[in-house]
């Protein structure tokens, strides 16, 4: 079945520790996005990439990196630069149409 | 910039008909869409208006108004598995990302 999946499901982290989030798609979009989703808020986006090799800062992108070295994966590091880590990840891709976007299970980062 | 204004909390009970308004700001957009999240999960696109007027799914319907930066999602027939959170999106035509409202929460009462 073509989805996304995004691993772990659960994540620990020690302060001062980088991370990095783990986005596959098997459903050929070229874009991808990250989103962070903190308690009773909306997504906001960290970064997003349109094609392999490319990609652009969101409205939240101090603290984290991403890559696109292959089209169907996109991972996200968080930074120790990131003051404040813990929330839910999710990812996403998006075909040619602009019309639906297609999101992974998320990753709950927790900082202890 | 983009920004997406909704009603944080809205109740209503099983069988009723409620309405999730969300006004935006935009500096150009494709269409405005709609997701629903229940707790802890992903997101799931519902619907999208990429024109003016009523779109129509099941007992889901979505309506925009570009020239009052206006649109909402009309749940019919409540039922428990309804309640959710719900967002409204639009697309950037600049940078083709999803900016999102901060969510409306939807609970359903017996």
């Amino acid at each position: 079945d073509g989805g996304i999946t995004q691993s772990p499901k659960y994540l620990f982290r020690k302060e001062g520790q980088n991370v990095t989030l783990s986005c596959e798609q098997n459903l050929n979009h070229d874009a991808m996005y990250w989103y962070r989703q903190d308690p009773g808020q909306g997504l906001r986006l960290i970064y997003y990439s349109q094609i392999v090799n490319d990609f652009q800062k969101g409205d939240i992108a101090e603290g984290y990196s991403v890559s696109r070295e292959k089209k169907e994966s996109f991972p996200l590091t968080v930074t120790s630069a990131q003051k404040n880590p813990t929330a839910f990840y999710l990812c996403a891709s998006m075909g040619g149409k602009v019309t639906e976007a297609f999101f992974g299970q998320g990753t709950r980062l927790t900082v202890v | 910039g983009q920004s997406l204004e909704q009603p944080s909390e809205v109740t209503a009970v099983e069988g009723a008909i409620v309405q999730i308004n969300c006004t935006y700001q935009t500096s150009g957009f494709y269409g405005l869409s709609w997701y629903q999240q229940h707790d802890g999960g992903a997101p799931t696109f519902l619907s999208y208006n990429a024109l003016d007027g009523l779109e129509e799914t099941g007992r889901f319907s979505s309506f925009l108004s570009r020239s009052d930066s206006y649109g909402y999602l009309l749940l019919q027939e409540l039922q428990m598995k309804d309640s959710a959170s719900y967002f409204c999106a639009v697309m950037d035509t600049g940078r083709r990302a999803l900016t999102f409202g901060s969510g409306t929460r939807l609970q359903v009462q017996p």
